[in-house]
């Protein structure tokens, strides 16, 4: 597609419950980076994907985060049984590989995600 | 401990004059520095890159220096419009950890 697209745009779920949200790349996109941004705040790292690579998973706050990648294409994030502090806005990008440095990330809109 | 910070307070100017924009680290060895412009209920959008070896980059009206010895790097914005209103990432590549850390941004509002 033309952008990074993320589904869904907003997410309420009560504490205690399962979310997922996913991640579009842009096409050719081989490096793909999770990062989580609090109101008011930074983006925290999260976690990052290149190609076939072990992904680089320091960023992720606990053992209730994981993320999958399959090949070079959608991501998934995944929070279990969430918390109020996990509520944030979740911003996937993409870059080129190899040079993922060299290049701005494309950001996606983001998935808002409140924990009521 | 590693730090990037940026003025946390909101950056009001009046519109055509120039915005500029500071990002200083602590414990950091940056290779390369982007910038980033956030609206909001959006992604940032990235702006320029400098490297390490690189003291200014330009791009129409904008002007990013990077400082290695003062471990800074201000970004100006010359000729500024209200559309110029956003808030401003600056982010670090630190060789070897193929990401970037971002800072927490300045708000630039530029008065009519």
């Amino acid at each position: 597609g033309a952008g990074v697209s993320q589904s869904p745009s907003n997410k309420v779920t009560e504490k205690g419950k399962d979310v997922e949200l996913r991640c579009d790349p842009i096409s050719g996109h081989t490096a793909l980076y999770w990062y989580r941004q609090r109101l008011g705040q930074g983006l925290e790292f999260l976690i990052y994907f290149q190609g076939n690579s072990a992904p680089d998973k320091s960023g992720l706050p606990s053992d209730r985060f994981s993320a999958e990648r399959t090949g070079e294409s959608v991501s998934t994030l995944t929070i279990q049984r969430t918390q109020q502090e996990d509520s944030a806005v979740y911003l996937c990008a993409s870059s080129y590989s190899g040079d993922s440095y060299n290049y701005g990330y494309t950001f996606g809109s983001g998935t808002r995600l409140t924990v009521v | 401990s590693q730090k990037i910070e940026q003025n946390s307070e909101a950056l009001n100017i009046q519109e055509g004059k120039t915005a500029t924009l500071t990002c200083n680290y602590t414990n950091y060895s940056p290779a390369y520095l982007q910038w980033y412009r956030q609206d909001p209920g959006r992604g940032p959008v990235f702006l320029l890159l400098i490297r390490e070896n690189e003291k200014e980059k330009r791009k129409e009206r904008l002007k990013v220096t990077f400082d290695t010895t003062l471990k800074q790097s201000l970004f100006h914005i010359t000729a500024s419009q209200p559309a110029d209103s956003a808030t401003y990432l600056c982010a670090l590549y630190t060789s070897g950890t193929y990401k970037y850390i971002f800072g927490t941004g300045t708000r630039l509002k530029v008065l009519a």
